[in-house]
């Protein structure tokens, strides 16, 4: 498998323009998850999928941030107006969860990330 | 609320030394599943393991191995005979009922040759 795709690798843009972050799970994963990662806040998750549908946005900053799903293998984080704070570096991740016991809670599987600067 | 504690920012090493990693975590979901991530200095994510609730028992893979005690609800990891390759960020994670990661800030573990 090729695992979970991110693009692009990294992104550096000025205050004040559209970024879009792009994402492709693993094929038949059921649940994606979009993590940053900054120095002084560690990993935090700023949303979750699951079967295309937003479950989980209350770790998107402010309304700059959203994101979608528009199919079982694509998503897409857009920050828009980008500020100097967003830099960070955005993980997606992907799942397979079903029922209970030894499928559940089924480890995520990361991108390579995008590191993304505003200056 | 789910919170992972990973007290250890840094641990320095000489190569060939054994090394604990430590973590603690809270929650109140009564089924949870517990991991460990390696983010090597190339950036990516690596996953290690994934513990659930209800089996105690150790685990060993190779040098690595990890012991999870409910009663002191901490999840400890532990590498032997270190090497240099094993230098990296770690991270325990814990899921419960909801289905989302929590991470702990991570151990900068740095082996020395």
């Amino acid at each position: 498998d090729a695992g979970v795709i991110q693009s692009p690798r990294h992104e550096v843009t000025e205050m004040g323009q559209e970024v879009t972050l792009r994402c492709k799970p693993i094929s038949g994963h059921d649940y994606l998850f979009w993590y940053r990662q900054t120095m002084m806040r560690g990993l935090e998750l700023l949303i979750y999928f699951n079967n295309n549908v937003p479950i989980d946005d209350s770790g998107m900053p402010e309304d700059r941030f959203s994101a979608k799903m528009p199919n079982a293998s694509f998503s897409t984080l857009k920050i828009q107006p980008s500020e100097p704070r967003d830099s960070a570096v955005y993980f997606c991740a992907s799942s397979l969860d079903v029922g209970t016991g030894l499928r559940a809670n089924s480890p995520l599987h990361f991108g390579n990330g995008t590191r993304l600067t505003v200056t | 609320a789910q919170k992972v504690t990973q007290a250890q920012t840094e641990i320095s090493v000489v190569e060939k030394e054994d090394v604990t990693l430590d973590c603690v975590y809270e929650t109140r979901d009564t089924t949870y599943y517990l991991f460990w991530y390696k983010q090597p200095p190339s950036g990516e994510l690596v996953f290690l393991i994934r513990r659930n609730s209800f089996d105690e028992q150790n685990e060993i893979s190779g040098r690595y191995s990890w012991n999870f005690q409910k009663s002191t609800s901490s999840f400890n990891f532990t590498i032997t005979a270190s090497q240099v390759v094993d230098s990296a960020v770690y991270f325990c994670a814990l899921s419960g009922s909801a289905r989302q990661l929590t991470f702990g800030s991570g151990t900068q573990l740095t082996v020395l040759p």
